[in-house]
């Protein structure tokens, strides 16, 4: 079957770290960028951030609010992707989807853009609440 | 950063009827590959989101066609034919040309 399930989520303190994990099976998962996207409680969605594959550089990109706080990594040998978050504060707070994305084009000549793909696979979600 | 802008906010649809979702963004969402980089998800409640519609106007697998997008460079719409009571949910634009915006979401209930 084709999915992508995270774990990793729940209770931490303001300023901690926990690291979520999206294990992705059914398909071959070094062949494609992967996006994290967050909701907060009752709010809309947010992109956080994605990592291309391999074959595309690897390249990882991220959204203001989380840039050089977030790192998002895989490990295609065991077809996980990582979203490591430090310095936590109380507006992380989300359910956290791993997202398979469509990610294969080039940076735009004249605005040096790098585009996201689209997001045709979705997991389930993992919960990360930031309070003391 | 781009932003997203969904209008209505919300919208109650009898079954049968069509409804319409517009959708603006800060700056032009055609990049120079010739793609025009914009999204619409779907959200039901207690549910994951679901991607409807990919580069504007092309109908992901599976999804019905009453289900259609349209626009370009900075105003795009998404427009359902006839409503059925299972597109009750929120839905939501994205553009995906420099990181990544999603608009506010758009929620859709029966009358």
């Amino acid at each position: 079957e084709v999915q992508l399930v995270e774990s990793g989520g729940g209770l931490v303190q303001p300023g901690r770290s926990l690291r979520l994990s999206c294990t992705a099976s059914g398909f071959t998962f070094g062949d494609y960028a992967m996006s994290w996207v967050r909701q907060a409680p009752g709010k809309g969605l947010e992109w956080v951030g994605f990592i291309r594959s391999k074959a595309y550089g690897g390249t990882t990109e991220y959204a203001a609010s989380v840039k050089g706080r977030f790192t998002i990594s895989r490990d295609d040998s065991k077809s996980i992707a990582y979203l490591q978050m430090n310095s936590l504060k109380t507006e992380d707070t989300a359910v956290y989807y791993c997202t398979r994305d469509q990610s294969h084009g080039y940076y735009d000549i004249l605005t040096g853009y790098l585009p996201l793909g689209y997001f045709d696979l979705w997991g389930r979600g993992t919960l990360v609440t930031v309070s003391s | 950063d781009i932003v997203m802008t969904q209008t209505p906010l919300s919208l109650s649809v009898t079954p049968g009827q069509p409804a319409s979702i517009s959708c603006k963004s800060s700056q032009s969402l055609l990049h120079s590959d010739g793609k025009t980089y914009l999204y619409w998800y779907l959200q039901k409640p207690g549910q994951s989101p679901q991607l409807l519609i990919y580069e504007v106007s092309s109908r992901f697998s599976g999804v019905p066609d009453r289900f259609s997008g349209s626009g370009s460079g900075t105003d795009f719409t998404l427009k359902i034919s006839r409503v059925e009571a299972e597109d009750v949910g929120v839905y939501y634009c994205m553009q995906g040309i420099h990181r990544g915006t999603f608009g506010q979401g758009t929620k859709v209930e029966i009358k």
